[in-house]
């Protein structure tokens, strides 16, 4: 079957490094995007991982092992802004269509 | 500015009492998707256009109904919302399938 495991809650300081896990296991696999979700709104996309290793864009970064059904999203120099859930989304073929995990919500304190 | 917008932001309709939602995209991408999210959950994809090629999730229920009269539109129509239709819903975009989704602002609708 077709599941996506991810952290319900994770909190962090200010100024910190937190890492976000995702787990998958899918009949197939394309591409895994991440997203960030801030409350009552909706998902923008952040990244998007479909060959082993890690991709970089600023402050963050996303992880990718295929044989492992893993990827992370890193999060750095975190800042207040950064409270929000981050969902993890797995396309398994060449369709359109994304399996998502339930997300992370992701707290940041002073 | 806006690329995929979604009106109205927050709709209230009554129990049983059909309602529609709309979307609209200027990115003249290929596929629409329209998804359902409740509070803490993943969204939930109920339908999805390439082009005007319709594919309807087997578990989406027949009181949910789409249409997409041209590439710019996308409408979701609620036949008999009931008090389990409560939900943010979600409208996206995609050019192909290698690209990400672009999510509108979503509408909140609330049944009385």
């Amino acid at each position: 079957g077709q599941n996506i495991d991810q952290p319900t809650e994770m909190t962090a300081t200010e100024g910190a490094i937190v890492q976000i896990n995702c787990t998958y296991q899918t009949s197939g696999f394309n591409g895994l995007f991440w997203y960030q979700q801030h409350a009552g709104e909706a998902p923008t996309f952040l990244s998007y991982n479909v060959l082993d290793g890690l991709e970089e864009k600023g402050r963050f970064s996303s992880f990718l092992s295929r044989s492992k059904g893993y990827s992370y999203l890193l999060l750095k120099e975190l800042q207040m802004k950064d409270s929000a859930s981050y969902l993890c989304a797995v396309r398994e073929d060449s369709n359109y269509q994304l399996i998502w995990g339930a997300g992370t919500k992701l707290i940041i304190k002073p | 500015d806006a690329m995929v917008i979604q009106n109205p932001r927050y709709q209230v309709t009554q129990f049983g009492k059909p309602v529609t939602l709309s979307c609209s995209q200027t990115l003249n991408h290929n596929v629409m998707y329209w998804y359902q999210q409740k509070s803490s959950q993943a969204p939930k994809l109920l339908f999805h256009y390439y082009d005007k090629d319709f594919n309807n999730e087997a578990d989406t229920p027949d009181n949910f109904q789409s249409r997409r009269p041209n590439t710019s539109f996308c409408f979701l129509d609620i036949r008999s919302p009931g008090l389990g239709d409560a939900a943010m819903y979600l409208c996206a975009t995609a050019g192909n399938s290698n690209q990400p989704q672009h999510f509108g602002d979503g509408t909140r609708l609330s049944i009385l």
